[in-house]
């Protein structure tokens, strides 16, 4: 099957850092992938959709200053999650869309911001 | 009115039994039906899709799929008590892309 890889697993930083998170399709080439959050006992929410060679599009309410992500390859999506704040500590997830329409999640990176 | 809606249980089952998640969407023009499980603490993972109208099984799962009223279902038989997790139902809708809309999700308990 389709394998996700992110890293890394869990981060803690300080308030005021930038943290990067990878996320890598191993066994497939990825046109589109997707970066997720999901806060506690709540359902997954979109935040990205991640495009090879172009600008990622934002869903509303998600600021795209402060969450960068760069989709270099066809293999690898980043995101950055610029001057991280406390409110910002969530479970980080995404996805890599294969050659049809299913989505396979990576393992996700839990971030913590002191 | 949410556009994917799941019974977020618990659904409690005994072990050996068969398990029954409902969804149902709003989106008509829906073409693409996804059902996940997610553990706690854990990302989800893909169980089975289904595209057409019907049954489509694979091992003890099997997806539901009734475009006319616009639900679509998993059953999960011989229930065991690894199967305890939220099941995340997903769709993809005509005018959305390749974007997935998700449920709420059900959590279901599988009881020894």
């Amino acid at each position: 099957g389709a394998v996700v890889s992110q890293h890394p697993s869990w981060v803690i930083c300080k308030s005021g850092t930038s943290v990067k998170i990878e996320c890598r399709s191993l066994d497939f080439q990825a046109t589109t992938m997707f970066w997720y959050r999901q806060f506690p006992k709540q359902s997954l929410m979109l935040m990205a959709t991640s495009n090879e060679g172009s600008k990622a599009t934002y869903e509303q309410g998600v600021e795209k200053d402060k969450f960068l992500i760069n989709h270099a390859s066809l293999t690898l999506s980043t995101l950055t999650v610029t001057s991280a704040h406390p409110e910002d500590s969530s479970f980080y997830i995404c996805s890599a869309l294969d050659d049809g329409e299913t989505q396979y999640f990576g393992p996700g990176t839990r971030l913590l911001v002191l | 009115q949410k556009e994917v809606e799941q019974n977020s249980g618990p659904l409690s089952v005994p072990e050996g039994a068969i398990a029954s998640l409902n969804c149902t969407y709003s989106d008509r023009g829906s073409q693409s039906f996804f059902w996940y499980r997610q553990y706690s603490g854990k990302s989800p993972e893909l169980i089975m899709f289904i595209y057409s109208n019907g049954d489509k099984e694979d091992g003890r799962f099997t997806a539901q799929l009734n475009k006319a009223s616009q639900y679509v279902s998993l059953l999960i038989r011989d229930s065991q008590p690894s199967d305890s997790a939220t099941y995340l139902c997903a769709v993809n809708g005509e005018a959305a892309g390749n974007k997935l809309t998700f449920g709420g999700g059900t959590r279901v308990l599988v009881k020894p």
